[in-house]
């Protein structure tokens, strides 16, 4: 059981690249996140599903887009990498309770650095 | 949106000694307050949580009290250990819709042996 799986771990784009994050989850978890961590902040939220098919965008959600084709993964693209993207990206996931929220349980995390 | 605001940025205490971190939240409506641990170059690891229906809840040294009315929780570390160093950070989410967390932007907790 490897819990939630991200890849890559590192990468290096120059400005206008594209590429996509990987996120999959072997919980069989209905909700899964997309938050990135930026010096001295905490985590704050890109994109989000409830469920598989569907997304939402989050608090940040500008210059990234997102994908649920299947229940286990979660993709983040971002189509023209800007220096501002900079940052760790953290991809999360948990439970469904119809009366209350369960714990996220958290990947460990890209590395992404934009020159 | 949900507002959460988390004190000290930084605190450091002496080994043996208990550290206290506090948040307070914006939204009414949330009602599920976690805690994460996060030590350099790792993911976050949730360490305990609070629904609103309970005012406090512990876990051997770790304990998180609750004050709805005032909108704060706050985590509380007695006997703290080297490796209790770290950054902590507090959350809040409500229990319907998206669920997804709205973090404090973390405290740097150093315990000098």
């Amino acid at each position: 059981n490897a819990g939630v799986t991200q890849t890559p771990k590192f990468r290096v784009l120059k400005t206008g690249q594209s590429m996509t994050l990987l996120c999959a989850q072997d919980m069989n978890h209905e909700y899964m996140y997309w938050y990135r961590q930026d010096p001295g902040m905490g985590l704050r939220l890109i994109h989000y599903s409830v469920g598989e098919g569907t997304t939402a965008k989050g608090e940040v959600p500008d210059g990234y887009n997102v994908s649920r084709l299947k229940k286990q993964n979660f993709l983040l693209g971002l189509e023209s990498a800007a220096p501002s993207q900079t940052s760790v990206y953290f991809c999360a996931s948990s439970d469904r309770d119809n009366n209350s929220n369960q714990p996220q349980h958290f990947g460990d995390g890209t590395r992404l650095s934009i020159l | 949106g949900e507002n959460v605001e988390q004190h000290p940025s930084t605190l450091s205490v002496q080994e043996g000694d208990s550290a206290v971190i506090k948040c307070t939240y914006s939204d009414s409506a949330s009602n599920y307050f976690p805690w994460y641990k996060q030590e350099l170059g790792k993911r976050p690891q949730l360490i305990i949580d609070i629904r609103s229906n309970v005012g406090e809840k512990k876990d051997q040294r770790i304990a998180v009290t609750l004050n709805k009315t005032a909108k704060h929780f706050s985590l509380h570390i007695t006997e703290t250990q080297p490796e209790d160093s770290a950054v902590y950070f507090c959350a809040a989410s409500r229990g319907t819709g998206r669920r997804a967390l709205t973090f404090g932007s973390g405290t740097r907790l150093q315990v000098q042996p």
